[in-house]
């Protein structure tokens, strides 16, 4: 069955460092990817997504990458600032379903004043 | 920017009773979802919703869960006898075309199964 891994440990970084996360995903090959902000206690915000045929996708300071053949999306935040504290969500679809998302555990970042 | 709202925030119950979780999805948007998060656990799906009837569900939306559109603009979701691990965040989610895009998702439905 298809799993998704984020790194589990919370990331601590100083403000103006550039935050990277990871989501490796096994066993299918989905056609997209999403990443999500969740703050305690809200449902999760979208941010980006980004398609199979896609090596990067940047929105302001949020660059994603996702590499197909290493089943792995990496997630940039640069500039960081302590409003980017937050827990940070890898979501994919279900194979051969696209409406149904599978989920990351999330990882959470802390950034230091 | 719209918002997908939930009523209510907060809901506690006793084991066994019904419980009803509102929801009112973006008005444009034609597809409809529920998912949950179990306290320090993933995001599960639980259901999605089109044209008035239920388009995929999973395994954990048995028979005790149900949804309804019962007008133009609420999307609820009904658990008929709730169970201790029922217990949860409920966010409603709603998307234009439910075809590789954004979830917009409201902030979620925090139910306490006693």
């Amino acid at each position: 069955s298809q799993k998704i891994e984020q790194n589990s440990e919370a990331l601590n970084i100083q403000e103006g460092k550039t935050a990277t996360l990871t989501c490796n995903y096994t066993n299918y090959s989905p056609a997209y990817l999403q990443w999500y902000r969740q703050d305690p206690g809200r449902g999760p915000v979208f941010l980006l997504l980004i398609r199979e045929n896609e090596k990067e996708k940047r929105k302001e300071r949020l660059k994603v990458t996702f590499d197909t053949t290493l089943k792995q999306s990496l997630f940039h935040i640069t500039a960081s600032q302590p409003a980017d504290s937050a827990t940070y969500l890898c979501a994919l679809p279900y194979a051969g379903n696209n409406r149904k998302l599978i989920w990351g555990l999330g990882t959470s970042l802390a950034v230091n004043p | 920017e719209p918002e997908v709202t939930q009523t209510p925030s907060h809901q506690v119950t006793q084991m066994g009773q019904e419980v009803i979780l509102r929801c009112v999805p973006i008005s444009n948007h034609l597809y409809f979802y529920w998912y949950r998060q179990i306290l320090g656990q993933k995001v599960e799906f639980l259901v999605s919703f089109y044209n008035n009837e239920i388009s995929e569900k999973s395994e954990i939306f048995d028979d005790q869960f149900s949804v309804e559109r019962p007008d133009g603009s609420n999307f609820t979701l009904k658990i008929r006898s709730t169970k201790l691990e029922d217990s949860a965040m409920y966010f409603c989610a709603s998307s234009v075309t439910g075809l590789n895009e954004k979830l917009f998702f409201g902030s979620g439905t925090q139910l306490s199964v006693l």
